[in-house]
């Protein structure tokens, strides 16, 4: 069945950066995209963007423009999510969730979440 | 930017029908899915493309999508069905998706 499995939680300090893998299985990597999505403690879901893993192309939300990577590697089918610059409000879960499109896109299985903490 | 409008709450008893709206400008003419999320835990995709349900989801849950409003309806509400919903949709300009501000369904 189609999995995807997210790194452990994580504490930073203000200004550095974090990278949350996610790594997936059950089906063919290739044929799905791969979308970020946030949600600080209590708040709503937030999108951050998405990655086409067969070709690498990536699209970000631009209020992060600048802050954020998404990569790929296909030889172990793993999603990453780098943000750099980070703040206090950046304190969230950030999940991974196959996105699927065929007229529009929608987020089809998703990951448990990595809660990232961003404390001096 | 797009903006997709939920109300905060919907309240429901056991057995009636629950339904939450999803406005946005012409969002009829853009498919919309929802997700149901429950206190800690992953969202969970419940319908998508304004009214299929995915495998193993209950035909309890409809959806439908017309005009300037995205409902997603629960007929014979549940206590399991208490839960946050978002609507989501895609923005093909952008190719990047717009979540609603969610609403919090309580079934007592």
């Amino acid at each position: 069945q189609v999995q995807l499995e997210q790194s452990g939680a994580e504490v930073k300090k203000p200004g550095a950066s974090v990278k949350v893998s996610c790594k997936t299985s059950g089906y063919t990597f290739t044929t799905y995209g791969i979308s970020w999505v946030r949600q600080a403690p209590g708040q709503r879901l937030e999108w951050m963007g998405w990655i086409n893993p067969k070709n690498g192309n990536t699209h970000y939300v631009q209020n992060f423009q600048g802050r954020v990577t998404m990569t790929t590697d296909t030889s172990t089918t793993t999603a990453y999510l780098e943000l750099r610059n980070l703040r206090s409000d950046d304190t969230a879960f950030y999940y991974c969730a196959r996105l699927f499109c065929a007229g529009g896109c929608f987020d089809d299985s998703w990951g448990r979440g990595t809660l990232v903490t961003v404390s001096s | 930017s797009y903006d997709l409008t939920q109300p905060p709450s919907v309240s429901v008893s056991p057995g009636q029908t629950a339904s939450i709206s999803c406005s946005g400008d012409k969002l009829g003419y853009e498919y919309v899915c929802w997700y149901q999320q429950k206190p800690g835990q992953s969202p969970v995709l419940v319908i998508y493309q304004d009214r299929k349900r995915p495998s193993g989801i209950p035909e309890r849950f409809s959806g439908t999508n017309s005009g300037n409003t995205a409902t997603l309806t629960i007929s014979g509400t549940q206590t399991v069905d208490e839960a946050d919903y978002y609507c989501q949709t895609w923005d093909t300009k952008s190719e990047l998706g717009i979540f609603g501000g969610g609403t919090k369904l309580t079934v007592l």
